[in-house]
């Protein structure tokens, strides 16, 4: 079925580090949601965006909606070990309200 | 925030047995409930559509006397593998939009499912 793309796939990075990743799609969204699954959970909200050009923050995480509605990143600023997961990008379809997903970014921390 | 919590989180079964899911909203109703699966290492695939009252919406290429969902309150749908077999074995996410408004989609913990 149709899909957010999500990149980087994977990340692998020093404590401290700042971390970046984002989604697109062909397609325009009015929400933009991320996510965050730690293994055996299920997803955790991280930040829900509903306006085009939005720069919502939580903590160390920064989410920005896109001007063109069809694009979002999130950055994760000093990175903390507990940060380990996958993090995915989620939209509702207008039409039956479902959500797309991206495929997912598994942050790793080196130690 | 809205929470969704599931029961068990974690269940071992027979091969043939059936096995039941409950997802619940504790704090606020819920009249579309929506059912995951998810693989290792893969997004989670949307199973279902739960909705109160009525019966459930499944997507392409899901059994639905496979797996028999009911959503009979507005707090409650439960989800059914019935004659479970070891390809059955996953791992089951139930999640709800939250209250009028919120416009966000929030998750239960999951349930693993072993089926031997």
């Amino acid at each position: 079925g149709q899909q957010l793309n999500q990149s980087p796939q994977s990340m692998f990075i020093q404590e401290g580090e700042d971390v970046s990743m984002n989604c697109t799609s062909s397609s325009i969204f009015n929400t933009w949601l991320w996510y965050k699954q730690d293994p055996g959970e299920g997803p955790v909200l991280l930040i829900a965006l509903y306006k085009a050009g939005e720069l919502t923050s939580n903590g160390r995480l920064t989410a920005q909606f896109g001007i063109t509605r069809k694009d979002s990143f999130l950055n994760i600023s000093a990175s903390i070990p507990s940060d380990v997961g996958i993090y995915f990008c989620a939209s509702p379809m207008d039409s039956n309200y479902q959500l797309i997903w991206g495929a997912g970014t598994k942050l790793i921390i080196k130690p | 925030g809205a929470v969704v919590s599931q029961h068990p989180s974690w269940v071992i079964c027979k091969s043939g047995t059936s096995v039941k899911i409950e997802c619940r909203s504790l704090d606020f109703q819920a009249t579309t409930m929506f059912w995951y699966r998810q693989f290792p290492k893969q997004s989670l695939m949307l199973m279902a559509t739960s909705n109160e009252g009525s019966k459930a919406t499944y997507e392409q290429g899901v059994e639905k006397d496979k797996f028999l969902i009911n959503h009979a309150s507005l707090t409650l749908s439960t989800l059914t593998v019935t004659s479970a077999h070891p390809e059955d074995s996953s791992f089951y996410i139930c999640s709800a939009w939250g209250p009028q408004g919120t416009d966000t989609q929030y998750f239960g913990p999951g349930t693993r499912l072993t089926v031997l």
